[in-house]
């Protein structure tokens, strides 16, 4: 019960941007939208979270719908090391039970 | 500082048998968690602790315990293995419950 849907793979060029969608349409007003990646067989590595606002960091941009109903992950320049798992994850304000789906799988290839 | 530290990376036990998984940090993080991943799934949440001496269950807590010390270390104890503990176990910490996680690389347990 991850609240996330997401796509179970996508193929993205090196060097072009990869977008991921993820619908959360049942999020509550004090629900975070977090994304992580998991690398083959390595822990996951946090990349960006939001609540309303689209956000930016040096590894990904979030673009949040204005409903909050769905989210983008961009990442904006792929490279073959961008090649991982990708979850999308709704997380409540209060508490740390982060439900991790089985998440996008993104293949970069050359 | 070296984040989440796990040990061992790699463990084969008998049905039945008892053994703790190891976590460590040391960036003084008060939150600390323990999730397991099946193959092709996402993480699930074992149990959590929110500081020394406080722990709670996640969503799947049967067949394991755990006990919080020290702020530092969170070990992961099972009792008596079974087959359908064979997983790939994450330790996670965060400065408080609300904040980001990080993870340690993992420990891979094979029971047979």
């Amino acid at each position: 019960d991850a609240k996330t849907t997401q796509p179970t793979s996508m193929d993205c060029a090196e060097g072009r941007a990869a977008n991921l969608p993820c619908n959360h349409s049942t999020i509550s007003g004090n629900e975070y939208v977090y994304w992580y990646r998991q690398i083959h067989s390595q822990g996951p590595q946090y990349i960006i979270h939001g609540l309303k606002n689209n956000e930016t960091n040096e590894m990904a941009s979030l673009i949040i719908t204005e409903d909050r109903k769905s989210s983008t992950l961009i990442l904006p320049h792929a490279t073959l090391r961008d090649t991982a798992v990708y979850y999308c994850i709704v997380r409540p304000l209060n508490n740390n039970d982060m439900r991790f789906g089985a998440g996008t799988r993104l293949t970069v290839k050359p | 500082n070296a984040g989440v530290t796990q040990t061992p990376k790699f463990q084969v036990l008998k049905t039945g048998q008892s053994m703790t998984l190891q976590c460590a940090q040391d960036m003084n993080h008060e939150y600390m968690s323990w999730y397991r991943q099946d193959p092709g799934m996402g993480l699930r949440l074992i149990h959590y602790s929110v500081g020394a001496g406080i722990t709670d269950q996640g969503e799947v807590p049967n067949g394991y315990n755990v006990s919080r010390s020290t702020t530092e270390d969170f070990p992961l104890r099972l009792l008596s293995a079974a087959p359908s503990q064979t997983s790939v176990y994450f330790c996670a910490s965060s400065t408080g419950v609300w904040e980001t996680q990080y993870f340690g690389p993992g420990t891979r347990l094979l029971v047979l």
